[in-house]
């Protein structure tokens, strides 16, 4: 089994903050990990993907994300906040094979100028 | 390359009735997913096509079916319509399906009244 835990549904930064948006999983394999973005209006695209090369991951736009296997998080973090940065962001997990991939239900950021 | 084209982009419907939405993947692409998206529940997974078997299935009623044809090109259906029903449907296409990096469209919205 598996699924995926956003904590915190809206999160508000200024622009220039850090953003760190939390994620916490549940597989029972080590898990592949997605972080994707929507923009309003549009369809979900990827941000980063983690499969074990290597615990830290960057993606496109500034993010990264670091899997912390004894958390069981994958945290989404960028150092510095852009107004174009405010969409609504889901992390996923896949186990494996061909099961399907699980999202957890989002959150909004709001960059506040 | 062409990206994920789902259409009609916008559909609105009366309770009882059916619909279809159509989903064409990148070329290439043989695994199709589709998600149901609404404010509340985030999104969840409808099921997944690979040429043109069913290999995955969320948890929805019978009423929601889907197919895939020998071009990748998948459909869904809603009979039956509820007003629950009202969301935004999307579509996902990968070339292998799995933990593979999944490719979204933008959408058919879905109103049910």
């Amino acid at each position: 089994a598996q699924s995926v835990t956003q904590l915190g549904s809206h999160v508000s930064v200024s622009e220039g903050a850090l953003v760190l948006l939390r994620c916490n999983y549940s597989s029972s394999v080590p898990p592949y990990l997605f972080w994707y973005v929507q923009y309003p209006n549009q369809g979900l695209q990827l941000l980063l993907k983690y499969t074990s090369a290597a615990t830290l991951v960057k993606g496109i736009n500034g993010f990264e994300a670091e899997f912390k296997k004894s958390e069981t998080s994958f945290h989404l973090t960028k150092p510095s906040a852009h107004m174009s940065d405010a969409a609504e962001y889901f992390c996923a997990v896949h186990s494996g094979g061909y099961q399907k991939v699980t999202f957890g239900t989002g959150t909004k950021l709001q960059v506040i100028p | 390359k062409a990206g994920v084209t789902q259409t009609p982009r916008y559909l609105i419907k009366t309770r009882g009735q059916q619909v279809t939405l159509s989903c064409s993947p990148i070329s290439g692409h043989r695994s199709v997913s589709w998600y149901q998206q609404t404010p509340g529940q985030g999104l969840q997974f409808l099921f997944e096509y690979f040429s043109e078997t069913q290999r995955n299935k969320g948890n929805f009623p019978g009423r929601f079916s889907g197919r895939q044809f020998s071009n990748s090109r998948s459909e869904m259906n809603v009979s039956t319509l509820e007003l629950g029903d009202s969301a935004l449907y999307l579509c996902a296409s990968s070339p292998l399906g799995g933990g593979e990096k999944l490719f979204f469209g933008s959408g058919t919205q879905l109103s049910v009244l």
